[in-house]
């Protein structure tokens, strides 16, 4: 059973810095590119980053590009992203998604782990 | 804004078909596939429908999907109420180099 499990989450005033990680299990984590999507309170979902099987393709969006980094561990199965210069505007959850490949979607998601900015 | 245009709502009673329709541009849509999801009330999104009209082993033939240039469409016949939920439009869009969500349609069975 494929099993996503995100950590890190917490409230932290602007301008600050938090490192969320996802734990993975169930599937062969170093086939799979996998994603960050966020979802303010209330609203939709927004596509974050993504990082390829082996970590050399990254993609950002603009929304978070030059202050978010993600990152991953294959010898731990483990997905991380550190941000940055956080704005009130990041708050929201955020999971940790695995793709499904070939531009066939996000298949498998986490649960989220909750990131509040405010001072 | 979000870059794919699904309305905000949808409704209709049991047994019924509803259709919700995501618009999007060549970018997008008009250049790669659709996928579908569906977020039941207070848990995470869910893969409903793949690559336009293909469904993941688990959902129910009563959802199916369908594209035509750059828009593509999400159908549920034979209404739930456990179909309750709010749907995301989503497909790979190769100016932003990830995936981009329409703004979620909440279906309301009545």
């Amino acid at each position: 059973e494929v099993q996503l499990v995100e950590s890190g989450g917490a409230v932290v005033q602007p301008g600050g810095s938090l490192r969320l990680s996802c734990a993975a299990s169930g599937f062969t984590f170093d086939d799979d590119t996998m994603h960050w999507v966020r979802q303010a309170p209330g609203k939709g979902l927004e596509w974050v980053s993504l990082i390829g099987w082996d970590g050399g393709n990254t993609f950002y969006a603009d929304s978070v590009k030059g202050r978010f980094t993600i990152s991953r561990d294959n010898s731990k199965n483990s997905l991380y992203l550190q941000m940055n210069s956080l704005r009130t505007e990041d708050t929201a959850l955020y999971y940790c998604v695995k793709d499904k490949g070939g531009y066939d979607g996000l298949d498998y998601w986490g649960q989220g782990t909750l990131v509040t900015v405010s001072s | 804004q979000s870059v794919l245009t699904q309305p905000p709502s949808a409704s209709g009673t049991p047994g019924q078909r509803v259709t919700i329709s995501c618009s999007g541009s060549s970018s997008n849509i008009g250049s790669k596939t659709a996928n579908w999801y569906q977020q039941l009330p207070g848990t995470a999104p869910k893969l409903l429908i793949y690559s336009n009209n293909r469904r993941p082993s688990g959902v129910p033939d009563r959802f199916s999907g369908s594209k035509s240039g750059t828009s593509a469409s999400l159908a549920i016949s034979g209404l739930q109420s456990e179909d309750e939920a709010d749907y995301y439009c989503a497909a790979w869009d190769d100016s932003l180099n990830g995936p981009v969500f329409g703004g979620g349609t909440k279906l309301t069975v009545l």
